[in-house]
């Protein structure tokens, strides 16, 4: 079973709409985070979470916002969905900095997202 | 964090070696660099990171210069499924609990393995 998963997988929607994507992990991490990435282009990051308790913007966080439920979930809001929010999201996770594996983030398989 | 500079497109011929450059010629002496890949349309996956020793795993090597300006990543004897866009990230040490781990990706290099 796949340790970071998003649902769901595609989603087509119209200008306007609320829309929710959500990720849950089982690794145990403290750390999530949820990226968008265009065609050709990189991943930018859009919210990121240390702990339930915690939630920080990132480079593109607006018209989205988060919810961290629990230390497994973590759920991104488009509010009101517009085109040039199509894209492909991913969620990813990391432990704590004391981990040995502080470094490494693990991504789930994305979302593509588009909306007409 | 640094910024990184790689070519946007490489050719290797399968069960050759594979050697990816990186430009990072503003990195500080507190910043790693790390390497990821993505398979078209899946998920980024980590593959390596130093900060002024080589290092190898399973999967890579990551050769730094001594000036640390640059760095190649390695895959020894590229495969069909290495085929992806390689991302070189220079990025610092979180050193306390608030600190931040995220990522910076730029356009990265995309591998073409060839049979």
């Amino acid at each position: 079973d796949a340790d970071v998963t998003q649902t769901p997988r595609n989603r087509i929607t119209k200008t306007g709409k609320r829309i929710m994507l959500e990720c849950s992990q089982t690794k145990g991490h403290d750390r999530m985070y949820w990226y968008r990435q265009d065609p050709g282009l990189g991943l930018r990051l859009i919210y990121y979470s240390f702990d339930v308790k915690d939630i920080n913007k990132g480079e593109i966080s607006d018209g989205y916002s988060v919810s961290r439920q629990a230390q497994a979930k973590f759920s991104l809001s488009l509010e009101s969905a517009i085109p040039n929010q199509t894209a492909l999201y991913f969620c990813a996770t990391s432990p704590n900095w004391r981990d040995q594996s502080y470094n490494e983030q693990f991504f789930g398989p994305g979302t593509r997202l588009t909306v007409l | 964090d640094a910024k990184t500079t790689q070519p946007p497109s490489m050719d290797c011929a399968e069960g050759r070696a594979a050697n990816l450059p990186c430009n990072h010629s503003t990195i500080s002496g507190n910043e790693y660099v790390y390497w990821y890949r993505q398979i078209h349309s899946q998920g980024p996956q980590y593959i390596i990171h130093g900060l002024k020793n080589n290092e190898t795993n399973e999967m890579a090597s990551l050769i730094i210069t001594e000036d640390r300006k640059s760095s190649t990543l390695i895959l020894p004897h590229a495969t069909l499924r290495d085929t992806a866009v390689y991302y070189c990230i220079v990025r610092a040490r979180p050193l306390a609990e608030t600190s931040g781990s995220r990522l910076t990706f730029g356009e990265g290099t995309q591998l073409t393995v060839n049979p």
